[in-house]
């Protein structure tokens, strides 16, 4: 099946700084990524849809300033977490998604454990 | 907010039991999916059940969905130890985006 690999697993930063997350599809190209978020014991929610050469677009409550992201080759995306608190610390996801004729099929990243210190 | 809802909140059985969790989710759908996730790992994708399809077997799981009621049931039956994780349905709203349930955290025990 297609893979999407995904780039820290694990990462560890200071408040105040800046932390960038990759999430790239390996053997397909992805016109469309999506990044999650997933606090301990809860399930994921959509934070932002990445759109290949065009802005993303936020979920209800997403501070855009906050989380940037870039979508600038078919098979790169990424998620940089702005000026990081320890409240952004937190399990984030990215997936991509192939579309067949109906139904669309997501695949998704191992994961980024981001604690803010 | 559009998140489905699963219950139970967690579950724990024996190995050899059968374990059923429940989806219910709040707007019309193409298809609703499950996956798993293993702690602190990425999802992986179980079974994806159509709309217009009533239920669904793969191995070890039986998917049901009842769109009039908005629910599905993931069913796995004679449980192993490897198969404690959380579980989430997922639905896609007639977008392209997924909105997952709360997820359903499982524990077999040996």
């Amino acid at each position: 099946g297609a893979v999407v690999s995904q780039h820290p697993s694990r990462v560890i930063c200071k408040s105040g700084t800046s932390v960038k997350i990759e999430c790239r599809s390996l053997d397909f190209q992805a016109t469309t990524m999506f990044w999650y978020r997933q606090f301990p014991k809860q399930s994921l929610m959509l934070m932002a849809t990445s759109n290949e050469g065009s802005k993303a677009t936020y979920e209800q409550g997403v501070e855009k300033d906050k989380f940037l992201i870039n979508h600038a080759s078919l098979t790169l995306s990424t998620l940089t977490v702005t000026s990081a608190h320890p409240e952004d610390s937190s399990f984030y996801i990215c997936s991509a998604t192939i579309e067949h004729r109906v139904v669309t099929e997501a695949f998704f990243g191992q994961g980024t454990r981001l604690t803010v210190v | 907010s559009q998140q489905g809802e699963e219950d139970p909140q967690a579950l724990s059985i024996q190995e050899g039991e059968n374990a059923t969790m429940n989806c219910s989710y709040k707007t019309s759908i193409n298809n609703l999916q499950w996956y798993r996730q293993n702690s602190g790992r990425g999802l992986v994708h179980l079974i994806l059940i159509r709309s217009n399809e009533r239920e669904k077997h793969s191995g070890r799981l039986r998917v049901t969905l009842d769109t009039s009621k908005k629910s599905s049931s993931l069913l796995i039956t004679a449980s192993r130890a490897a198969d404690t994780a959380s579980y989430f349905c997922a639905t896609d709203g007639n977008t392209d985006k997924l909105i997952f349930g709360t997820g359903t955290r499982l524990q077999v025990f040996p």
